[in-house]
C-alpha cells in the first residue's frame, strides 16, 4: 500500500508571510497532485506535476515534484486570507489515487 | 459545464434506517469514485466504476455498504441498516480516462450523521 505523509498537519500564520507545506512518501508515483479543500466544500484540483524535478507555478504557488517522484512540496508567497483551507496532495500509481490526510491552514488577517 | 453534483448535501438519519447517497458525474467522464472522509482517516476510497462497472471495492467498509451505476449518468451509495459510526462526509469523484495523470473532480459532498 502507498502512503503519503503531510506535514505540517496544522499551520497558522500572518496574511503576507510565506509558507511551505510537504508531502513525502517512501513510494514512486507516476503523477502527483495538489488539492485544496474549503469548508463545505470538496476538494479542487490545483496542479498536476509528472516529471521528477517538476516545478509549477499559479500565480503565487510554487508545486514542486521531488527528483525520486516520491515526494512534493508547496510553497505560497505572501500568503492571503483565501488561501485559507485544507490542502491535500494525492499520489498517481498502480494501486489508483492515494491521498494524504492534508494539511490545515489558516491564513490570518 | 456543471460539475459533479451530489444529492443531498445533508442527511440526518437514526440509526437502523436506509441511506442513499445520489450522484452525477461530469458528462463524459469514464470513471466515478465515492470517498468518505472524516477527521480521523482522511479522504478514504469506497468504489469505484469505469464505464459503469465496479473495478475496485476494496475500500468498502462491510455488507452494509453497497454501491450501483445503472447509467453513464448516476451512481447511487447505500447504507443499509446505518450506524453512527458511519458519520462522515462522503463524495463522489468523477475522471477522464485518467492515464497516468488521475485527476480527478470532486462533487461538494454529502454530509451523513447518524444518530
Amino acid at each position: 500500500t502507498q502512503l503519503l505523509e503531510q506535514s505540517p498537519q496544522f499551520l497558522s500564520i500572518q496574511e503576507g508571510e510565506n509558507l511551505t507545506v510537504y508531502c513525502n512518501s517512501s513510494s514512486v508515483f507516476s503523477s502527483l497532485q495538489w488539492y485544496r479543500q474549503e469548508p463545505g466544500e470538496g476538494p479542487v484540483l490545483l496542479v498536476t506535476v509528472v516529471t521528477g524535478g517538476e516545478v509549477k507555478k499559479l500565480k503565487r504557488l510554487t508545486f514542486q515534484f521531488g527528483d525520486a517522484r516520491k515526494d512534493s512540496s508547496l510553497h505560497i508567497t505572501a500568503a492571503q486570507t483565501g488561501d485559507t483551507g485544507l490542502y491535500l496532495c494525492a499520489g498517481g500509481g498502480a494501486d489508483g489515487l492515494t491521498f494524504g490526510k492534508g494539511t490545515h491552514l489558516i491564513i490570518q488577517p | 459545464d456543471a460539475g459533479v453534483i451530489q444529492s443531498p448535501r445533508h442527511e440526518v438519519t437514526e440509526m437502523g434506517q436506509e441511506v442513499t447517497l445520489r450522484c452525477k458525474p461530469i458528462s463524459g467522464h469514464d470513471y466515478l469514485f465515492w470517498y468518505r472522509q472524516t477527521m480521523m482517516r482522511g479522504l478514504e476510497l469506497l468504489i469505484y466504476f469505469n464505464n459503469n462497472v465496479p473495478i475496485d471495492d476494496s475500500g468498502m467498509p462491510e455488507d452494509r455498504f453497497s454501491a450501483k451505476m445503472p447509467n453513464a449518468s448516476f451512481s447511487t451509495l447505500k447504507i443499509q441498516p446505518s450506524e453512527p459510526r458511519d458519520s462522515a462526509v462522503y463524495f463522489c469523484a468523477s475522471s477522464p480516462s485518467p492515464g497516468l495523470l488521475y485527476e480527478q473532480y470532486f462533487g461538494p459532498g454529502t454530509r451523513l450523521t447518524v444518530t
